[in-house]
């Protein structure tokens, strides 16, 4: 079991570039989560998906951010016009689908807006 | 609403001597499970300890935590501090899953342990 993976680990992008950042969940884990992690905010909720399906994007900054979930091994984000105030930690996490279950994290993609 | 609250950002105590971080939560759930998740430096935050039940001491690595219905905590202590236990630490609040099996996961903001020599 290789836990969560991201890629990559680290991303610069320019001002108003896009950039995708990629998440393989645990093999048999039908949960799917995507956390923005900043030292002022902490972990910030943006998104879930179940079995594939977006269930909760509230957490999401709706017009340029997106996520995506073509199938059940791997799942994006992808941030378009990207500005500043997006550099963040983006940490991805699965979980199996039952009472208050673990959720496993990956070790995140580090991106820099410069 | 549901929320979790680490009243500390920054901890900062000497090898060896004890070592304690608050956890205190509001929820609206009655069936809830706590966590209190360790990070260290460019790894995954990883799962230190789990409990949902009440007044029950949990351990893992030396870290204990005892949840307490009546005071809404969920403090994390440990009795000698180890320089490998400098890492930020997240206490975090699972609700009970929606008809959708959807689970609310709430995270305090961290608390970032230091222990020095």
């Amino acid at each position: 079991n290789a836990g969560v993976i991201q890629t990559p680990r680290h991303k610069v992008t320019g001002k108003g570039q896009e950039a995708t950042l990629w998440c393989e969940p645990i093999s048999g884990h039908s949960a799917v989560f995507w956390y923005r992690q900043t030292i002022v905010q902490g972990l910030e909720f943006l998104t879930y998906f179940r079995n594939q399906a977006p269930i909760d994007d509230s957490g999401m900054p709706k017009e340029r951010f997106s996520a995506q979930m073509p199938n059940q091994s791997h799942s994006t984000l992808k941030i378009q016009s990207t500005q500043p105030q997006d550099s963040a930690v983006y940490l991805c996490a699965s979980s199996l689908v039952c009472s208050q279950n673990t959720l496993y994290f990956g070790a995140g993609t580090r991106l820099s807006v410069l | 609403g549901d929320s979790v609250t680490q009243t500390e950002g920054l901890v900062t105590v000497t090898e060896g001597l004890p070592v304690k971080l608050n956890c205190t939560y509001q929820t609206t759930y009655l069936t809830i499970a706590f966590f209190w998740y360790v990070q260290y430096l460019n790894e995954a935050p990883q799962v230190l300890l789990r409990s949902s039940t009440d007044n029950k001491r949990t351990e893992h690595q030396g870290f204990h935590a005892t949840l307490h219905k009546s005071s809404s905590s969920f403090h994390l202590q440990k009795s000698s501090a180890q320089l490998s236990d400098s890492a930020l630490y997240y206490c975090a609040l699972s609700g009970p899953p929606s008809n959708t099996g959807y689970q609310n996961f709430y995270f305090g903001k961290g608390t970032s342990l230091t222990v020095i020599p």
